[in-house]
């Protein structure tokens, strides 16, 4: 299993500002995910967090608004750039080792844009 | 595109009740499903993982089952309590291959109330 940790557990921010997410998992993972869930439902995938490549972006995703790093096989970042009202949802990291395996999550990151 | 449903959307039981949660999905091409648990405004803790080729998987009170051909699992908890209250959430792990090959497709989830 791997134990993964995400900061901040929680913020409020300005609309127009930008927040970064940390995501440190405790072991190497072959792949990493970032996920959205608004208010009321359930979880959008975001994008794969590549290891030294840019991420791979879903539908209605795009780099300038959420850029992803990976720098390595532990951790990774997602940004939430100029940020309004309808950002403000819990944003969860994800690690596994490969599509038969396991997937484990992080705490999230309530996010509350004012 | 794979679609994931959970059927109920919630649910209301009295302490001790056995329960089935439903979930099906459109696309058999999966590699394995899991049932998650989210407590409110938490992240979501793994309670089982069934590969495809597997047909159940217990754990404790819980048992869940996959009928891949059919694309239904069902969760299924026994002696309900009320620590059990929180929202399940269903997941396949699909994709065509490339960077994005092994992301989860989720269901709605469905939101368990067990009263004492």
């Amino acid at each position: 299993s791997a134990v993964i940790s995400q900061k901040p557990s929680r913020d409020i921010c300005q609309r127009g500002t930008s927040l970064t997410i940390q995501c440190q998992v405790d072991s190497q993972v072959t792949m990493m995910f970032w996920y959205r869930q608004q208010p009321g439902q359930s979880l959008t995938l975001i994008a794969t967090a590549n290891q030294g490549s840019e991420a791979t972006y879903e539908s209605g995703f795009v780099i300038d608004k959420f850029p992803i790093s990976r720098p390595n096989l532990t951790f990774s970042t997602l940004t939430v750039s100029n940020m309004s009202p309808e950002d403000s949802s819990i944003y969860l990291c994800s690690a596994g080792q490969g599509p038969g395996t396991e997937a484990f999550f992080g705490q999230g990151t309530r996010l509350t844009v004012v | 595109k794979q679609e994931v449903t959970q059927i109920p959307a919630a649910l209301s039981v009295p302490e001790g009740e056995n329960l089935v949660l439903n979930c099906s999905f459109t696309d058999s091409a999966i590699y394995n499903l899991q049932w998650f648990r989210q407590d409110p405004g938490k992240g979501l803790t793994s309670l089982l993982l069934i590969q495809s080729s597997q047909r159940e998987q217990t754990s404790g009170r819980l048992n869940a089952s996959l009928d891949k051909s059919s694309g239904r699992s069902t969760l299924y908890i026994a002696a309900s309590q009320p620590g059990d209250s929180a929202t399940y959430l269903c997941a396949v792990s699909s994709g065509a291959g490339g960077t994005s090959y092994g992301k989860l497709t989720f269901g709605q989830g469905t939101i368990l109330t067990v009263h004492p």
